[in-house]
């Protein structure tokens, strides 16, 4: 597509339920990442992919929170047993390697 | 410790003055890069610049303007003759090449313009 789409764009759950975020990247872009946009903590990296490469997953807050990313393409970003303070916007971003970030339209998570 | 700092939270100004959005950053490497990115009220982080640390030159894009600095490690961002449009939140962040690019973000500046 012409730019990096996500899905959904809102997301309301109950604490305790798992939720999945689907990100569709820059069609041809290798690298992906997602962050976390959140009112106390600001925006904050949580996952990189590059290409087959191990993802480095050094942002992400809790082992609750997973990722992966399939066919080098679409990633989803899963979060188990949701806590009120995952309630955020997670955005994703892709990138031709090395170069400028191109970011998503991101979703919204509200965890009541 | 690498750090951005945006120490202005909120800015305020009347169409048509010119506003310098302020970005300080740290690091002790001496490959690196900075960006600006603007959030409009739709919530997308839309690109405006990419810089590395090699190239000290400011650039000038229509009303836009940036000046790096490395001797006192900033990189501000000048709107010239703003406009309502401008209105968002703007985030100076800082990357770096061997760390898999993840960017480090400052806490953004919001700008409001009004008419």
């Amino acid at each position: 597509g012409a730019g990096v789409s996500q899905s959904p764009s809102n997301k309301v759950t109950e604490k305790g339920k798992d939720v999945e975020l689907r990100c569709d990247p820059i069609s041809g872009h290798t690298a992906l990442y997602w962050y976390r946009q959140s009112l106390g903590q600001g925006l904050e990296f949580l996952i990189y992919f590059q290409g087959n490469s191990a993802p480095d997953k050094s942002g992400l807050p809790s082992d609750r929170f997973s990722a992966e990313r399939t066919g080098g393409s679409v990633s989803t970003l899963t979060i188990q047993r949701t806590q009120q303070e995952d309630s955020a916007v997670y955005l994703c971003a892709s990138t031709q390697g090395g170069d400028t970030q191109y970011f998503g339209p991101g979703t919204r998570l509200t965890v009541l | 410790a690498q750090k951005v700092t945006q120490a202005q939270t909120e800015i305020s100004v009347v169409e048509k003055e010119d506003v310098t959005l302020d970005c300080v950053y740290e690091t002790r490497d001496t490959t690196y890069y900075l960006f600006w990115y603007k959030q409009p009220p739709s919530g997308e982080l839309v690109f405006l610049i990419r810089r590395n640390s090699f190239d000290e030159q400011n650039e000038i894009s229509g009303r836009y303007s940036w000046n790096f600095q490395k001797s006192t490690s900033s990189f501000n961002f000048t709107i010239t003759a703003s406009q309502v449009v401008d209105s968002a939140v703007y985030f100076c962040a800082l990357s770096f090449l061997y760390n898999t690019d993840k960017l480090i973000f400052g806490t953004g500046t919001r700008l409001q313009v009004f008419p």
